[in-house]
């Protein structure tokens, strides 16, 4: 069966430092992935995606990701954090053999930023 | 270009009754998508429409169901509502394989 993994439930940085969240998929093939941003009472925002080729995408507020196919990983990374990006973020992937939209979510990773 | 809209934003039902939301995609989009998010099972696919048609289903009982106009709007509708329904209701549209999310409905059963 197709899973996302996001294995860290919280995770608190203080402002400015660095921030890695991880994500695992596991999928017959290589699934498009992507990254969402959620703010309490909020969508989903999309901070970034994943569908071939270059494996460091580039996303929206100072956030990249990297698609690790040897470890299936798409790992969330952004080099200084600031208060603003206290949020709740998902990892989600979705087939390229199906047709159509249909996420597969992990469990969510929760952030809190220290002043 | 707007995004994607969801009415209403907040709804309360009690047990047994039914409900209908309606999410109305980016202008263009022919696919919708409806997922639901609890605390508990986090964001699961119900299922998406294209072109009026249920292209995907996700596990959820008979008691969900959706339609798609030819406009691209879509409803879903809930039925004899039990508690454990109670959740966030995301609409998402898409034109290619990027969905793009709306606001939300917080349906509460009491």
């Amino acid at each position: 069966a197709q899973s996302v993994t996001q294995p860290d439930i919280h995770i608190t940085v203080s402002e400015g430092a660095s921030l890695e969240l991880r994500c695992n998929y596991s999928y017959g093939a290589t699934p498009y992935l992507f990254w969402y941003v959620q703010s309490p009472g909020q969508g989903l925002q999309l901070l970034l995606k994943y569908f071939s080729g270059d494996t460091l995408v580039q996303g929206i507020k100072g956030f990249e990701a990297e698609f690790k196919r040897s470890q299936s990983s798409f790992n969330l990374r952004k080099p200084s954090v600031h208060w603003s990006d206290a949020a709740e973020y998902f990892c989600a992937g979705d087939d390229p053999n199906n047709a159509g939209n249909m996420l597969t979510f992990g469990g969510g990773t929760r952030l809190m930023v220290k002043p | 270009k707007a995004g994607v809209t969801q009415t209403p934003r907040y709804l309360i039902k009690t047990r047994g009754q039914q409900v209908t939301l309606s999410c109305s995609p980016i202008s263009g989009h022919r696919s919708v998508s409806w997922y639901q998010q609890t605390p508990g099972q986090g964001l699961q696919f119900l299922f998406e429409y294209f072109s009026e048609t249920q292209r995907n289903k996700g596990n959820f009982p008979g008691r969900f169901s959706g339609r798609q106009f030819s406009n691209s709007r879509s409803e879903m509708n809930v039925s004899t509502l039990e508690l454990g329904d109670s959740a966030l209701y995301l609409c998402a549209s898409s034109a290619t394989n990027e969905q793009f999310f709306g606001p939300g409905t917080r349906l509460t059963v009491l």
